[in-house]
C-alpha cells in the first residue's frame, strides 16, 4: 500500500506561469513533508518542506501548503522556468529517531518557453 | 545544505563479480545513512538503513547477502553488490541526514551499476 501518492505523473506548464504539483498521504502519523528535485542520473535535491505544525512554508518562488485534514500537501512554483524541467519527488516521515523516507512515486515537470 | 558524494558514479562490471559502492557525508558526521535503488521511470525504494556501529536493517525483500552495508566510520558507509548479476544493474543512491536539520536528507549523486 502506497502511503505517499502523486497521481499525476507529468505535467506540462508554460514558462512564466505557476506550476502546482501535488501529494496525498494516507499514514496520519507523518508529520514532516519534504519535496526533492530530480535531474536524470543524479541524486535528488532538497527543496523545500514543512512540518506538520505549519500550514505553509515559503522559499523564493518555491511555496509549499500542507492540508493536514485532507492529508493533502503541494508545492507551487512561481514563476516557472525551463530550468525547473525534472522529476519532482514528494516525501514524508514522522520525528520518531532515524526513521527513513518514502517517497511518491515522482512528477514529471516540463515548463515550456 | 550538507554535501554527501558517492564513488564510483558508474561502473560497469561483469556477471559474478561484486561491485562496492562507498557513500561519504564530506562536511558533517551521520549515524545514520539510508540506501536506495532507483529503476528507470520510477520512485526511490529503501533499500536498508545503515547505523554506524552496528548491523544494517534491511526492507522487506532486500536480501542482505546480496548487498552487504558497512558503516565503518561516521562519516562512511559502503553498499557492496555481491556477486552481481544483469537484474543489479540500477541506479543505487545513498542520503543522510545532518546535524541540525530536523529530518533532511541529504542524497549523494548516485552510482549507476550495469552488469553484463
Amino acid at each position: 500500500d502506497q502511503q505517499v501518492k502523486q497521481n499525476s505523473p507529468s505535467l506540462s506548464v508554460q514558462e512564466g506561469r505557476i506550476s502546482i504539483l501535488n501529494c496525498d498521504y494516507t499514514n496520519s502519523m507523518f508529520d514532516y513533508f519534504l519535496w526533492y528535485k530530480k535531474y536524470p542520473a543524479e541524486g535528488p535535491t532538497f527543496l523545500i518542506s514543512i512540518s506538520s505544525i505549519k500550514d505553509k512554508n515559503e522559499d523564493g518562488r518555491f511555496t509549499v501548503f500542507l492540508n493536514k485534514s485532507a492529508k493533502h500537501l503541494s508545492l507551487h512554483i512561481v514563476p516557472s522556468q525551463p530550468g525547473d524541467s525534472a522529476v519532482y519527488f514528494c516525501a514524508a516521515s514522522n520525528f520518531a529517531g532515524n526513521t527513513p523516507l518514502v517517497f511518491g512515486k515522482g512528477t514529471r515537470l516540463s515548463v515550456i518557453a | 545544505g550538507a554535501v554527501v558524494s558517492q564513488h564510483p558514479s558508474w561502473v560497469i562490471c561483469k556477471s559474478g563479480t561484486s561491485v562496492k559502492i562507498e557513500c561519504r557525508s564530506l562536511d558533517f558526521q551521520a549515524t545514520t545513512m539510508f540506501w536506495y535503488r532507483q529503476f528507470p521511470k520510477q520512485s526511490l525504494m529503501l533499500m536498508a538503513t545503515s547505523n554506524e556501529g552496528s548491523k544494517a536493517t534491511y526492507e522487506q525483500g532486500v536480501e542482505k547477502d546480496k548487498f552487504l552495508i558497512n558503516h565503518a566510520s561516521l562519516t562512511l558507509s559502503t553498499l557492496t553488490v555481491t556477486s552481481a548479476h544483469p537484474e543489479d544493474s540500477s541506479f543505487y543512491i545513498c542520503s543522510a541526514r545532518a546535524p541540525n536539520s530536523g529530518e533532511t536528507q541529504y542524497f549523494g549523486p548516485g552510482t549507476r551499476l550495469l552488469v553484463l
